[in-house]
Formats: structure tokens, sequence, C-alpha cells
């Protein structure tokens, strides 16, 4: 049972768009920034955004992120193969003093 | 270019101490302001952080392996360390190890550098 909670999967075509939600409490997202990482099989992760809303460099514009409250999303624009894998949300929680992640969205390109 | 590699035994036995090193190549562990963590990844599952180490020595743990979990640095190698004791089968996983780089506060970070990780597995 991860402390931050994701859909298990997401879909989308070549082209559409697609929103992961990542939600949590007030002990981490309400009051912490997220983190946004992306895995494919049998690689570590890549953060593809930080500190809520950045990017880091090398990151398509096509890729955002946001948060509301107890929430975050991650936004991915125009769907490319490439972004099929897995994406996790991370997040300090004050409460228990460590990171925490997300369980995990994985996300088809039809 | 930074770059992280995870080393050691991949196969530990049950009770037993795992122990994993992460030698860090273009950059000195000692310079800048950086923790160098360990995340952990059961097979099929997701991650789960196990804790980091400032460049100053201090650490944070989750507080779900504090009692097993000891993470060190040897500057000297430019190589930080885990130790995890009595380990079980529920510790076999993919280990990574990586670098955060931090904004402003200790919990505004991210991992931006990852090793490509290390499968240990627990054997009974």
């Amino acid at each position: 049972q991860s402390v931050l909670t994701q859909p298990p999967s997401a879909s989308g075509t070549p082209g559409q768009s697609v929103t992961i939600s990542c939600s949590g409490s007030n002990s981490n997202i309400g009051r912490k920034t997220v983190n946004w990482y992306h895995q494919l099989p049998g690689t570590a992760p890549k953060v593809v955004i930080y500190s809520n809303n950045q990017r880091p460099s090398g990151v398509p514009d096509r890729f955002s992120g946001s948060k509301s409250g107890t929430s975050a999303s991650l936004a991915i624009s125009g769907l490319q193969s490439e972004d099929e894998g897995d994406y996790y949300c991370a997040g300090w929680d004050d409460s228990l003093n460590c990171w925490v992640f997300g369980g995990g969205t994985k996300l088809t390109v039809l | 270019q930074v770059q992280l590699q995870e080393s050691g035994p991949g196969l530990v036995k049950a009770s037993e101490t795992l122990s994993l090193t992460c030698t860090v190549s273009g950059g000195s562990i000692s310079s800048g302001s950086f923790y160098w963590s360990w995340i952990r990844q059961p097979a099929g599952k997701g991650l789960e952080w196990i804790g980091r180490i400032y460049t100053s020595g201090s650490t944070n743990y989750n507080p779900s392996l504090k009692s097993r979990v000891t993470i060190s640095v040897e500057a000297s190698k430019n190589q930080f360390s885990l130790n995890l004791t009595s380990v079980t089968a529920a510790d076999t996983a993919v280990y990574f190890c990586a670098r955060d780089h931090c904004r402003g506060s200790s919990t505004t970070c991210y991992s931006h550098y990852w090793g490509q990780g290390m499968l240990v597995a627990v054997s009974s």
C-alpha cells in the first residue's frame, strides 16, 4: 500500500493527451513539492518533472506538472511511443520524515 | 557527466547482511551539496525509498527499514554504501543508488543521477 495513490494504468493513442493523477495527504503533497519519474523496463527511473512543474533540461515541453491541495498531476501532450512505461510520483512526507512514492502508473501508447 | 555504479553480492542468505556499494565517477562525493540515496524495487513492483546521506554525513532512513539500515560514505574512495541487516525474502529487489539535487531545502529534492540498478536476491 503506497502512501501516494496513482491509477495503475493509463493509455492513449499517438498525438493524444493523457493525464496521470497522484493523490496524497496534508503531510506530503499538501505541504511539499512533487516529482515525477518515468521508468522503462529494466532501466533506472528518470525525472521528468520536479518541484511540481519544473522540467529538467532535455525533457520535452510536452510534459507538464501541476499540484492542487493534496493532489498532483502529470500531463503528457502529443503522445509518442517512447512515452510508454511506468510513471511514479514522489514527495517528502513530513509525518514519516522520508520520501514516499506512488504505486506507479503504466502508460500504454496504443 | 556524473555516473553511479552499484556493486556487491547478488545473492545473500536470509538473516544475513546485505551490503552494497555505489561508486561515483565524474565528480567528487564530497563536493557540492548533494544527498546520496538508495532506492529499491522488487520485481514487478513499485519504488521504495530506503534512505539517504548528506555530504556532511547526516542521514535519513525510511522508518519501515530504519532499525536495519545503515548508509555511510567513504569519501577517499568516492563511494557510499548500504548495509541492510537480518534480510528476508521480502528484501529481494533491484537496488538503485542515486544523487539527489535539492532546491532550497532538504525536502525539495529530486533524484537526478541514478545507477543502473543491481538485483539482489535473498536465499533461504
